[in-house]
């Protein structure tokens, strides 16, 4: 199973939005509503911060949201703030296992 | 409140067996499913494979199918992840993680456990 695909960077400046894409294919992503993102940062454990797409667990900021088209997830921070700079990872169900992305560092400039 | 504690950081030289640990706090262990991961250095995350603890039935990811194995002891509430014979390539951070059977995502992550293999 390969990683699914995500952009190596992506960088905003405070307060601004940004959108980082998940790119799977039609045995994961596009074959469940189970994608979820993880943020990791510098020597942390991951934290989910979304499920299921677009579901957001207690305690997790409203400026982070998740969609999903076909076989592409996407997640949204809006108003960036600095404590958002962090490696981002999808990850999406495929039938028994599951498949991380590839990973998004997020700069906040 | 549920928390989850992996052992601590390993050395150990090439060939050498090891068994690392990750124990549930919290919550019953018996339904939920324990995950390991992998993050070599400077890399992603990598599913290594899925244990459900009430049956013990595995999922291997392809790439760790027959290089470790995975174990529980519901007793304790812990989770094992073993090694019989490590190389330099396993050289990683290692972490766990709980999910409730039903669930889709991964609710609760231990700490990590960072093993160095070298000699």
């Amino acid at each position: 199973q390969s990683a699914l695909t995500q952009p190596a960077s992506v960088s905003g400046s405070p307060g601004q939005s940004i959108t980082i894409s998940c790119t799977g294919t039609s045995s994961d992503v596009g074959a469940y509503n189970y994608v979820s993102w993880y943020q990791q940062h510098p020597g942390k454990a991951p934290q989910v911060i979304i499920y299921d797409v677009s579901n957001r667990p207690s305690g997790v900021s409203n400026r982070f949201s998740g969609s999903k088209s076909g076989n592409t997830a996407s997640l949204t921070i809006s108003g960036l703030q600095a404590e958002d700079e962090a490696d981002y990872y999808c990850d999406s169900y495929a039938g028994s296992l599951y498949v991380f992305g590839t990973g998004t560092k997020v700069t906040v400039l | 409140e549920v928390q989850v504690v992996q052992s601590g950081a390993e050395v150990k030289n090439p060939e050498e067996s090891l068994k690392i640990s990750c124990q549930g706090s919290g919550y019953s262990f018996t339904n939920y499913w324990i995950g390991w991961v992998r993050q070599m250095p400077g890399q992603g995350l990598e599913w290594m494979g899925l244990f459900y603890v009430a049956n013990f039935a595995t999922i291997y990811s392809p790439p760790f199918q027959g290089q470790v194995t995975m174990s529980a002891d519901r007793s304790t509430n812990t989770a094992y992840l073993q090694w019989s014979s490590l190389k330099a390539s396993d050289t990683a951070m290692y972490y766990c993680a709980a999910t409730r059977n039903g669930n889709f995502r991964w609710d609760y992550w231990g700490q990590g456990t960072l093993i160095t293999v070298s000699s």
